[in-house]
């Protein structure tokens, strides 16, 4: 089957830490990965995609890189923000299906 | 502005009482879905569908009816809720392949709670 899973947070960092939000999926065939972003009292918002094995896929800072032989797509950023504070999904899409993680919460403190 | 608009944002409701939460958007997309989020749970797929008048089920599709009768309108339909349908509840779209381009596109959310 498909499926999803990612570090329980919430993850607390202070500004300009480095984050690193681990993401692992089992999938049959050839999934596509995403990385989503929440906001408080918001829908999800795409951050950065990548469709087949060592793409990487980055905006705004953050990066992930398809890892097929370890079935990761962990979410890195150099030097975190106040504003990065949110709730992350990591999701794979196959087969016109999306299959989302539980979701992290990350708190930065100025 | 491009967007999917849901509605209502909040809604309180009691078991059994028949109710459709709206969605609508704007940007011609094809592909559309209903989604579940509950905490520890992430996200959830209910139904989605691929065109007008294609539906298909997601993986909690149980007590929850869909339609597809216009390509920018896909209402949720809870014929008899129960509580255990708490949630909070998203639509989302993008064109049929979803890409870097055309990612899923997310409504604001619909807080449901039945007592």
């Amino acid at each position: 089957g498909n499926s999803v899973t990612q570090m329980e947070g919430p993850v607390t960092l202070s500004e300009e830490a480095f984050l690193t939000i681990n993401c692992t999926y089992t999938a049959t065939g050839y999934p596509s990965l995403f990385w989503y972003v929440q906001y408080p009292g918001e829908g999800l918002q795409l951050l950065l995609k990548a469709t087949k094995a060592d793409d990487k896929g980055s905006n705004k800072g953050f990066e992930a890189t398809y890892r097929k032989e370890t079935t990761s797509f962990h979410l890195e950023k150099g030097s975190v923000q106040v504003s990065d504070s949110a709730v992350y999904f990591c999701a794979l899409n196959n087969f016109n299906k999306f299959y989302f993680g539980s979701g992290t919460k990350l708190n930065v403190k100025p | 502005e491009a967007q999917v608009t849901q509605n209502p944002r909040y809604l309180i409701t009691v078991t059994g009482k028949k109710l459709t939460v709206t969605c609508s958007q704007n940007m011609n997309h094809e592909y559309m879905s209903w989604y579940r989020q509950d905490p520890g749970l992430g996200l959830r797929q209910i139904y989605y569908s691929m065109n007008v008048e294609v539906t298909d089920k997601g993986d909690v599709p149980e007590g929850y009816k869909v339609s597809r009768k216009e390509k920018r309108n896909f209402p949720l339909i809870l014929e008899s809720p129960s509580p255990n349908q708490t949630s909070l509840y998203f639509c989302a779209s993008s064109f049929r392949e979803v890409s870097y381009n055309s990612p899923l596109h997310f409504g604001n959310g619909t807080r449901l709670t039945v007592t």
